[in-house]
């Protein structure tokens, strides 16, 4: 089965700061990918997800991903971060109906 | 999108006791549903796979008599804590997918708090 790694666990940001937070898989065939956020008490919510085409995907509440498949990425971006998203974020990768999803990286923003 | 929905959404039993959490997709049908767990500030772990008609695909590690799965219908897939214990307190979560996507993705249910005292 493929693996999912998230190099980040924890990101403290201020708001207005940018984010990038690293997602990378290891399958060498074809993968959906995605990137689910969920909110304390909450549960998951999908932010984007790539299949094929474009490979800079935009997602709702301005975030956007990037796939480089010679790299096995797909980070997570956000220009300017808002106290609002504040939550732990998961990049899962799909390939042949098997999902598995990274361990996650909480995001703090600091008001 | 496909909704997916869980019943309970919290459910407290004691040691000992069986606990079942049933998972419905209400408007799509889902050949697949898949159950994974959640411990507290971790990720998502898969536990097993199930097709519709057939035996759950276990994963590694996920003892199959105790976390029975059931997925009698395209619309209903159940899974049942038997014998519950402590240790097994963790969020459940069920997610459905459909030959009909074309796109491989999976639609999540809002989740099962099972807590065991």
């Amino acid at each position: 089965a493929q693996s999912v790694s998230q190099h980040n666990h924890h990101v403290i940001l201020s708001e207005a700061a940018s984010l990038e937070l690293g997602c990378n898989y290891s399958y060498g065939g074809t993968v959906n990918l995605f990137w689910y956020v969920q909110y304390p008490g909450q549960h998951l919510q999908l932010l984007l997800k790539y299949f094929s085409g474009d490979p800079l995907v935009k997602g709702i509440k301005g975030f956007e991903a990037e796939f480089i498949k010679s790299k096995f990425s797909f980070n997570l971006r956000k220009p300017s971060v808002q106290w609002s998203d504040t939550a732990e974020y998961f990049c899962a990768v799909n390939a042949i109906n098997d999902m598995r999803f990274g361990a996650g990286t909480r995001l703090t923003v600091k008001p | 999108g496909a909704v997916v929905s869980q019943h309970p959404s919290w459910v407290i039993c004691k040691s000992g006791t069986s606990v079942k959490i049933e998972c419905r997709s209400l408007d799509f049908q889902a050949t697949t549903m898949f159950w994974y767990r959640q411990f507290p500030k971790q990720s998502l772990m898969l536990m097993a796979t199930s097709n519709e008609g057939s035996k759950a695909t276990y994963e590694q590690g996920v003892e199959k008599d105790k976390f029975l799965i059931n997925h009698a219908s395209l619309t209903l897939s159940t899974l049942t804590v038997t014998s519950a214990h402590p240790e097994d307190s963790s969020f459940y979560i069920c997610s459905g997918g459909s030959v009909d996507s074309s796109y491989n993705e999976q639609f999540f249910g809002p989740g099962t708090r099972l807590t065991v005292l």
